[in-house]
Formats: structure tokens, C-alpha cells, sequence
């Protein structure tokens, strides 16, 4: 079965705090992909970073990082320094070819407060 | 460069009346998306073609929904007769290699349709 798990339905920090994003995935397949994908309080969806099951290694873009474990069937997001800027609801999805579809998780809505 | 563009950005109309969203995915993107956000059930896909062809429309709630992609610029959703179930955010999104591959899927910035 493919699924997509975010256990955090809210999260509130405050500003300046590091804050970290829970994704968990269940795939059989070997070769799958992994996404996060932002939605601001504005309701558009913006693609934010794409990994495949062959490269673990972690992945960091200015504030944001990412840490990806097989061994835990983990895609982890981390923003270090929050922003009120980012405050929105994040997605986790998988893609893997066995089912051709893109499986969202419930996604984890972030308040950062000033 | 343009992203994907959809129409119209609100609707609101009644229980029974045929609504139709539209949906201009990136140029040279040949694979199109529908999904449905609602609260109770998420992102939902609904559709999808690679190269104006329908591949998959399991997720399709029922006949009153249909969905057509007659060129690579332009795809509708069409729910006939709608209904206040329906109401809900309809994004369309679009990505660069057949099928989802490992390309992300750009989304259009959603339309919010509230049936009364």
C-alpha cells in the first residue's frame, strides 16, 4: 500500500525558533520519489524539493533543510530560524511507479508567531 | 515564464446548475493533473492525461464529473449536475515528462467552488 503519513495536524512556534516537519511514507516499491510541497494562506501550492529513493543524501536550501532515512521510511523537514513568512500548511507526498500517482499526506499546518 | 493558469479563481452557484473549471497547463509540459482539497478528505487526484490522452480517472467521484484535454493547452472539469458535496478547491497542475517520472508537478493557484 502507498501512504503518507504527517502524525503533526498543527504546530506553533515563535519566531526565530527551529522547527521540524514529520513525514513518514509506506511504499513496496524500490524506486520512489519524495516531495514537499508549501501552501501558503493564499491556497497556491509551490513546490519546494523532489528526492528519490536512490540519493539520501540530506539536502539543505538556505533555512530549510531536508533529511531523508530510508531505514526509517522518513522525509523529514526542518526550517531553522522560522519566519512569520512561513507560516502555511506543508505537504509531504510520495510518487512511485508501481501505482503512477502522487499520494499526499494530510499535511501539518505551521503558525510561526512574531 | 508562465505557470499554470486556471479559471476562474471563485465560483459560487447552485445546487444543479453545470459548472465548468479550465485549466492552461506550463508550454511543453505534457502531462495534466486534476485534484480535489477539501477539509474532510485532502488532496485528492481525480484525473490525469499524458499528452491530451486520459490515463487514469479512478479518482473521478461519479458521473457527474468529466473531464476533457483537447490540446496540450487546455483541459476542463466539468460537473454536471453539481452539487453542495462538490464544493471544494479543484487545482490543476501540470509536469514535464510523461506520467509523474520524478518531475514535481507545478500547480495552478486553485479555484474555490462553493455550491449553495
Amino acid at each position: 500500500a502507498q501512504k503518507v503519513t504527517q502524525a503533526q495536524t498543527e504546530i506553533s512556534v515563535v519566531e526565530k525558533e527551529d522547527v521540524t516537519l514529520d513525514c513518514v511514507y509506506e511504499t513496496r516499491d524500490t524506486t520512489y520519489y519524495l516531495f514537499w510541497y508549501k501552501q501558503p494562506p493564499s491556497g497556491e501550492l509551490v513546490f519546494l524539493i523532489r528526492r528519490n529513493s536512490f540519493d539520501e543524501q540530506n539536502e539543505i536550501s538556505g533555512r530549510y533543510s531536508w533529511n531523508f532515512q530510508k531505514s526509517t521510511s522518513s522525509f523529514n523537514f526542518t526550517i531553522t530560524a522560522s519566519q512569520v513568512v512561513d507560516s502555511a500548511v506543508y505537504f509531504c507526498a510520495l510518487f512511485s511507479g508501481g501505482y503512477n500517482k502522487l499520494i499526499f499526506g494530510a499535511g501539518t499546518r505551521l503558525a510561526v508567531h512574531p | 515564464d508562465a505557470g499554470v493558469i486556471q479559471s476562474p479563481r471563485h465560483e459560487v452557484t447552485e445546487m444543479g446548475q453545470e459548472v465548468t473549471l479550465r485549466c492552461k497547463p506550463i508550454s511543453g509540459h505534457n502531462s495534466l493533473f486534476w485534484y480535489r482539497q477539501t477539509m474532510m478528505r485532502g488532496l485528492e487526484l481525480l484525473i490525469y492525461f499524458n499528452n491530451n490522452v486520459p490515463i487514469d480517472d479512478s479518482g473521478m467521484p461519479e458521473d457527474r464529473f468529466s473531464a476533457k484535454m483537447p490540446n496540450a493547452s487546455f483541459s476542463t472539469l466539468k460537473i454536471q449536475p453539481s452539487e453542495p458535496r462538490d464544493s471544494a478547491v479543484y487545482f490543476c497542475a501540470s509536469s514535464p515528462i510523461r506520467g509523474y517520472s520524478n518531475q514535481p508537478q507545478h500547480f495552478g493557484d486553485g479555484t474555490r467552488l462553493s455550491i449553495l
